[in-house]
């Protein structure tokens, strides 16, 4: 069964580096997200990406965070300063439409010490 | 005002129990709905749609109602496997977009 995958599986950095998450979304699908939980917190939206451009962002996806289809396979996301509060769990996600439900990754869990 | 609330719980409940989770959403224009399970440090997996005329899956009951922007989960039959946390997760339509909005989840122990 396909799935989406995501590299690495834990990543730790210090405060004011950047780092990239990287996804592979399921191959027929065409909209793709990343969602962030910090720990025992609810997840919550980053972004969404639809032929090659943003879709939605939303007010945590600020100017320190981008994202990028380099190729046909891998979806990344980009954290240019990293600060402390940035620690969690990223998940990257992947849907065949726009209504159609969403599979996850297995996340990076990213901390910024 | 959170866009989807559920009870944070916890619920504990005996093997072989039925146990309900309910959701409440804000927003009207919502279309799609489901939930999702997420074990302990592991990524929410899709559990069931929810639709409008309510749909079952085995053990798993999910209802929607759409006047009361109101989401249930019912599980029979509790398993020792069931024991995770349930996730009810809500659409906010937009072109192009279809980002989804999470409650905080339910946590649930199946006690054998």
């Amino acid at each position: 069964e396909p799935e989406v995958t995501q590299t690495p599986s834990h990543q730790v950095t210090q405060m004011g580096q950047e780092v990239i998450l990287r996804c592979v979304p399921i191959s027929n699908h065409l909209y793709f997200y990343w969602y962030r939980q910090i720990l025992g917190q609810k997840v919550e939206f980053l972004v969404s990406f639809y032929n090659n451009e943003i879709s939605e962002k939303s007010e945590i996806f600020d100017d320190q965070f981008s994202v990028e289809r380099p190729d046909g396979s891998n979806f990344t996301l980009k954290i240019r300063s990293t600060k402390l509060e940035d620690s969690a769990m990223y998940f990257c996600a992947s849907s065949r439409t726009s209504y159609n439900e969403q599979f996850f990754g297995p996340g990076t869990r990213l901390t910024v010490l | 005002r959170k866009e989807v609330e559920q009870d944070p719980g916890p619920f504990n409940v005996p093997e072989g129990a039925t146990v309900a989770f309910n959701c409440t959403y804000s927003n009207s224009a919502s279309q799609s709905f489901f939930w999702y399970r997420q074990d302990c440090r592991k990524e929410p997996k899709l559990l069931m749609s929810v639709y409008s005329s309510g749909n079952e899956d085995g053990r798993f009951t999910a209802q929607l109602n759409r006047a009361s922007q109101y989401i249930s989960l019912l599980i029979r039959d509790s398993k020792l496997s069931d024991s995770a946390t349930y996730l009810c997760v809500v659409n906010y339509p937009r072109d192009g977009a279809n980002n989804l909005f999470f409650g905080t989840g339910t946590r649930l122990t199946v006690i054998p």
